[in-house]
């Protein structure tokens, strides 16, 4: 079984600063790594996903992500934030051999960013 | 480009009721999921199906039924609805080969549901 940790709740952010979004997981079997997107009042959409070789991934929107298996991190960040940024974030696992492609979800962050 | 579709997206209901979430995607998904999204929770698996006819649990099953008769349409029925059943519901599907993960999977907008 796995478990996913995002030690934020909350993230409060000003316009075109910088932010990062912490995550770390527990696994006992090797996972892939997402973070997914809710902005007010919509379903998810993938940011990034890690499946294997370089351990710096970029996503949509100028996010990025960086792999960490020594520390079984998987934190998200953008150098410069807009209002638009403004949404919940969640980091979530998937066992790399098991059935069913089944995700298991942080419990999110909001990010508020601030004019 | 319709993607997954959820309906309705608002319902209130009494306790005992019964009622189903709809759920249609056209992007010729096999896999299909159905979760629940409590506040500072994240979301829970409550069940999925890797294809029509094959249903399974997942993390929060208790409460719920589903039903895959055609590869587009995954309803979620609940049965005697309780308040610990108040929550937002995402409806999702993706498409793997080989029964392996890692692929995208697609969310609908959600369905608000609310038990008094």
């Amino acid at each position: 079984a796995q478990s996913v940790t995002q030690l934020d709740s909350q993230v409060p952010v000003f316009e075109e600063a910088p932010v990062e979004l912490r995550c770390n997981y527990s696994s006992s079997v090797s996972v892939y790594l997402f973070w997914y997107v809710q902005y007010p009042n919509q379903g998810l959409q993938l940011l990034l996903k890690y499946l294997s070789g370089s351990t710096l991934v970029k996503g949509i929107n100028g996010f990025e992500a960086e792999f960490n298996k020594s520390q079984t991190s998987f934190h998200l960040r953008k150098p410069s934030v807009h209002i638009s940024d403004t949404a919940e974030y969640f980091c979530a696992v998937s066992e790399l051999k098991a059935a069913g492609n089944k995700l298991t979800f942080g419990g999110g962050t909001r990010v508020l960013v601030k004019p | 480009n319709a993607g997954v579709t959820q309906t309705p997206k608002f319902r209130i209901l009494k306790i005992g009721q019964s009622m189903t979430l709809q759920c249609t995607q056209d992007m010729n998904h096999n896999y299909m999921y159905w979760y629940r999204q409590d506040p500072g929770m994240g979301l829970k698996l409550i069940y999925y199906s890797v294809g029509a006819g094959i249903t399974d649990k997942g993390e929060v099953p208790n409460g719920y039924n589903v039903s895959r008769s055609t590869t587009e349409d995954f309803p979620l029925r609940l049965e005697l609805a309780a308040p610990s059943q108040t929550s937002v519901y995402f409806c999702a599907s993706s498409y793997s080969t080989g029964g392996r993960s890692g692929n995208t999977i697609y969310f609908g907008e959600g369905s608000w549901l609310t038990v008094v």
